[in-house]
């Protein structure tokens, strides 16, 4: 069954420094998203990604956050300069099409930043 | 836009009881529904979802849940829980014209022996 990939699995990082989260959506699905969980709390949408470009983003996605898709199989977000409340665990999800709903979710990435 | 309430942030149950976990929604368009459940450590597990068609949905490991358009409602449920149902529950919205989910805040089910 086709699943989301998402790398590394856990990284540690020291503050300031840039973070690449990378996705590897579902080879057929258009549209792309991150998601945020910080420990013990909600689970919270970041940006959706759609046609090579932001197709709507949370306030949460300031100018420290970016995303990209390179090529035909990555998906990645980049965190320029890490701050420690950016420990969180990242999801990155794929869809196939506008109106269905679904997203499918990758394991997730776990940032620390000390 | 949508967003979605988990009335209970915690719900202790013993084990083989019957369990409700609650969860409204509100949007000004149709809307498609889900359950995610996270285990301790690990990532999100789609449960269940209702997309259309009929309003009791089953899922995965005995749970089901109910759409009620009325009530805005889309609670899910198990007749009898087991120890291993021990994980935090996420009830989850999308609008039918677009794929932005919402997710509640989470229901935390502890199930004790």
């Amino acid at each position: 069954e086709p699943e989301v990939t998402q790398t590394p699995s856990h990284q540690v990082t020291q503050m300031g420094q840039e973070v690449i989260l990378r996705c590897v959506p579902i080879s057929n699905h258009l549209y792309f998203y991150w998601y945020r969980q910080i420990l013990g709390q909600k689970v919270e949408f970041l940006v959706s990604f759609y046609n090579n470009e932001i197709s709507e983003k949370s306030e949460i996605f300031d100018d420290q956050f970016s995303v990209e898709r390179p090529d035909g199989s990555n998906f990645t977000l980049k965190i320029r300069s890490t701050k420690l409340e950016d420990s969180a665990m990242y999801f990155c999800a794929s869809s196939e099409a506008s109106n269905t709903g679904e997203l499918f979710f990758g394991e997730g990435s776990r940032l620390t930043v000390l | 836009a949508q967003s979605v309430t988990q009335l209970d942030s915690q719900v202790p149950v013993f084990e083989e009881a019957p369990v409700e976990l609650r969860c409204n929604y509100s949007s000004s368009v149709s809307v498609y529904l889900f359950w995610y459940v996270q285990y301790p450590n690990q990532g999100l597990q789609l449960l269940l979802k209702y997309l259309s068609g009929s309003t009791l949905v089953k899922g995965i490991n005995g749970f089901e849940a109910e759409f009620n358009k009325s009530q805005t409602s889309f609670h899910l449920r198990k007749p009898s829980v087991h120890i291993s149902d021990t994980a935090e529950y996420f009830c989850a919205v999308s609008e039918g014209n677009n794929n932005d989910m919402r997710f509640g805040a989470g229901t935390r089910l502890t199930v004790k022996p």
